[in-house]
């Protein structure tokens, strides 16, 4: 079935660092990609996403491509904030047919804690 | 917009009592998802509707979880007889057309059953 795998978290970083989580998938068409970003008590927030081969998504200073050869879908920023501490879960969603339309599949999340 | 709004945000109840959590969906939108996420389990989807019809249930653990969509503008969740094993925080989301499209989230209402 279908499936996203992220990189085992927690990430520990300092400020200004870069980041990098991982993040691949399994699917049986052709997914749109996303990731969300849950702050601490909040619901999840759309951070960026790509609806098809080689697009990129980037909001906030985040990016991420979409790359179909690798199946993958990792999340990028140049330099992290104490602000951009949170958790975040990478998702794909299949177009039209089957029971999965409609649906988001969720990695597992991966906490990210930025200190000053 | 008002985004998706969800009641109560904490509910505390005792086990075997009724629990019913509220979603109203953003105005407009066709889709309406019911997640359920736990520390153990990360976040499951347990249902979701398409113009207020059930598509999916697959997700829903047990008998005692039960959804429902009246209208487009409101949609629960009801647990009875609750568990201490259903405590977690259960988020709505709605989006508007086809699957590709963004799911925006509710705050969520973390459930505690003692």
């Amino acid at each position: 079935g279908d499936s996203v795998t992220q990189m085992e978290g927690p990430v520990t970083l300092s400020e200004e660092a870069f980041l990098t989580i991982n993040c691949t998938y399994t699917a049986t068409g052709y997914p749109s990609l996303f990731w969300y970003v849950q702050y601490p008590g909040e619901g999840l927030q759309l951070l960026l996403k790509a609806t098809k081969a080689d697009d990129k998504g980037s909001n906030k200073g985040f990016e991420a491509t979409y790359r179909k050869e690798t199946t993958s879908f990792h999340l990028e920023k140049g330099s992290v904030q104490v602000s951009d501490s949170a958790v975040y879960f990478c998702a794909l969603s299949l177009g039209a047919g089957g029971t999965s339309y409609g649906k988001l599949t969720f990695g597992q999340g991966t906490i990210l804690t930025v200190h000053p | 917009d008002a985004g998706v709004i969800q009641s109560p945000r904490h509910e505390v109840t005792e086990m075997g009592q009724e629990v019913t959590l509220r979603c109203k969906p953003i105005s407009g939108h066709d889709y309406l998802f019911w997640y359920r996420q736990t520390m153990m389990r990360g976040l499951e989807l347990l249902i979701y509707f398409n113009n207020n019809v059930p598509i999916d249930d697959s997700g829903m653990p047990e008998d005692r979880f039960s959804a429902k969509m009246p209208n487009a503008s409101f949609s629960t969740l009801k647990i009875q007889p609750s568990e201490p094993r259903d405590s977690a925080v259960y988020f709505c989301a709605s989006s508007l057309g086809q699957g590709k499209n963004t799911q925006y989230f509710g705050p969520g209402t973390r459930l505690t059953v003692l």
